[in-house]
């Protein structure tokens, strides 16, 4: 059973538009819920760290947590073509904080 | 701003030899990992390391694999004999103990022939 999963896209939105990237999640010890950017053959960049359900927003970036559906989601207003790269959901839990579990990445493209 | 830094960004090697990617952590961090990537594949955890000695490994972190924080700064992950399949992307990270955030590095691409 995969434990995080997400949507490899590819994804292809217009400039400007606002773009949601989804994961699901199927083991409940996670609490810990990251969202990572990486550009072709480079290290993920942390975009986004939440602890447990709720939302946390960070200028264009909106990531939303929902241990009830075990849902995980980031939003991106604004988009703009410095956006395009893979985009990475990974949890944690427990007392293995560092031990992540990465889904697949989406990856994005915004055209002008 | 701090960053982890990895060398070399590129290894070639030969089936059989050994290999050993190097990290520079970020200064303050305790908590060292490393990571994997197969070209295509998720990114997989393979080793933390805490106090010197390993706190948690995966099934991937075979016999072949060690790691080592050889001075106060570097962390090296060594690879003893590689296998066709040890070729992949790997990134070390270090974990900010306050806020438990996990950055990595630029990763060290190895190409094993």
């Amino acid at each position: 059973q995969k434990e995080v999963e997400q949507d490899p896209g590819p994804l292809s939105v217009p400039e400007g538009a606002i773009v949601s990237l989804n994961c699901t999640y199927s083991n409940s010890a996670f609490q810990y819920f990251m969202w990572y950017r990486q550009y072709s053959r480079k290290g993920p960049e942390l975009l986004m760290y939440t602890y447990s359900s709720g939302n946390k927003e960070d200028g264009r970036f909106t990531a939303q947590v929902d241990k009830s559906s075990k849902y995980i989601s980031l939003f991106i207003r604004d988009s703009q073509p410095s956006d395009s790269a893979t985009y990475l959901c990974a949890a944690a839990g427990g007392t293995s904080y560092g031990k992540l579990t990465f889904g697949q990445g989406t990856i994005l493209t915004v055209h002008p | 701003e701090p960053e982890v830094t990895q060398t070399p960004s590129h290894q070639v090697t030969q089936m059989g030899q050994e290999v050993i990617l190097r990290c520079v952590p970020i200064s303050n961090h305790l908590y060292f990992y490393w990571y994997r990537q197969i070209l295509g594949q998720k990114v997989e955890f393979l080793v933390s390391f805490y106090n010197n000695e390993i706190s948690e490994k995966s099934e991937i972190f075979d016999d072949q694999f060690s790691v080592e924080r050889p001075d106060g700064s570097n962390f090296t992950l060594k690879i003893r004999s590689t296998k066709l399949e040890d070729s992949a992307m790997y990134f070390c990270a270090s974990r900010d103990l306050n806020t438990g955030e996990l950055f990595f590095g630029e990763g060290s691409r190895l190409t094993v022939l």
